[in-house]
């Protein structure tokens, strides 16, 4: 069964440091998106991706935020400067479609980067 | 702002018997209504789907229910299974907001199921 890839699964860095994620989407899928998850909270949104442009972000993802497909496969978050509370499980998403009822059909998620700020 | 509310942060059941797992939302633009299971070390995957115009959508095991006057949605999960236990989120999109595919998640419910 088609897999989103992330990568790495833990990720250790410095309060201040950049940080990118890495996630390999499902092939064929054209809608890109990025949750987080901060230990004991629930799974927040924070931007989804269509056609090389931000589609929608929410105000979590401020100007230290940042999405890149930098070739046909990956799609990467990056973290500018990172703070403490930006510690948390990051999941990648894809999709195939965004029309009406069946916009998630084959919506997957990845098995998540472990980010944690020290 | 807690758009989807799940009231029950566990819930253990015995083996066997019905698992009911209980879900809020606020937001009467949502049109379409999801269940996702996680297991520790793993993203969320999905179970089952309702959409706003069915009240009743069962897939084996699964069954949800959607009382939308009531704003309620509930997963049943029949019989139980060793398997099933795991965090299981209620999450909920809407199709008439400004964008349509993000997902708004409740908190989760860890189901234990008991031997």
């Amino acid at each position: 069964e088609p897999e989103v890839t992330q990568t790495p699964s833990h990720q250790v860095t410095q309060m201040g440091q950049e940080v990118i994620l890495r996630c390999v989407p499902i092939s064929n899928h054209l809608y890109f998106y990025w949750y987080r998850q901060i230990l004991g909270q629930k799974v927040e949104f924070l931007v989804s991706f269509y056609n090389n442009e931000i589609s929608e972000k929410s105000e979590i993802f401020d100007d230290q935020f940042s999405v890149e497909r930098p070739d046909g496969s990956n799609f990467t978050l990056k973290i500018r400067s990172t703070k403490l509370e930006d510690s948390a499980m990051y999941f990648c998403a894809s999709s195939e479609a965004t029309q009406g009822y069946f916009r998630f059909v084959g919506y997957t998620f990845g098995s998540g980067t472990r980010l944690t700020v020290v | 702002d807690q758009q989807v509310k799940q009231n029950s942060p566990s819930l253990s059941v015995q083996e066997g018997r019905i698992s009911i797992l209980n879900c809020d939302y606020t937001n009467s633009m949502f049109d379409y209504f999801l269940w996702y299971k996680k297991y520790p070390a793993e993203g969320p995957t999905f179970l089952i789907s309702i959409s706003s115009i069915k009240d009743k959508n069962e897939d084996g095991r699964f069954t949800v229910f959607l009382n939308k006057s009531a704003k309620h949605l509930s997963l049943h999960i029949v019989p139980s299974q060793p398997g099933d236990s795991a965090v299981y989120f209620c999450a909920a999109s809407g199709f008439t907001m400004n964008r349509d595919d993000k997902i708004i998640f409740g908190k989760g419910t860890r189901l234990h199921i008991l031997p």
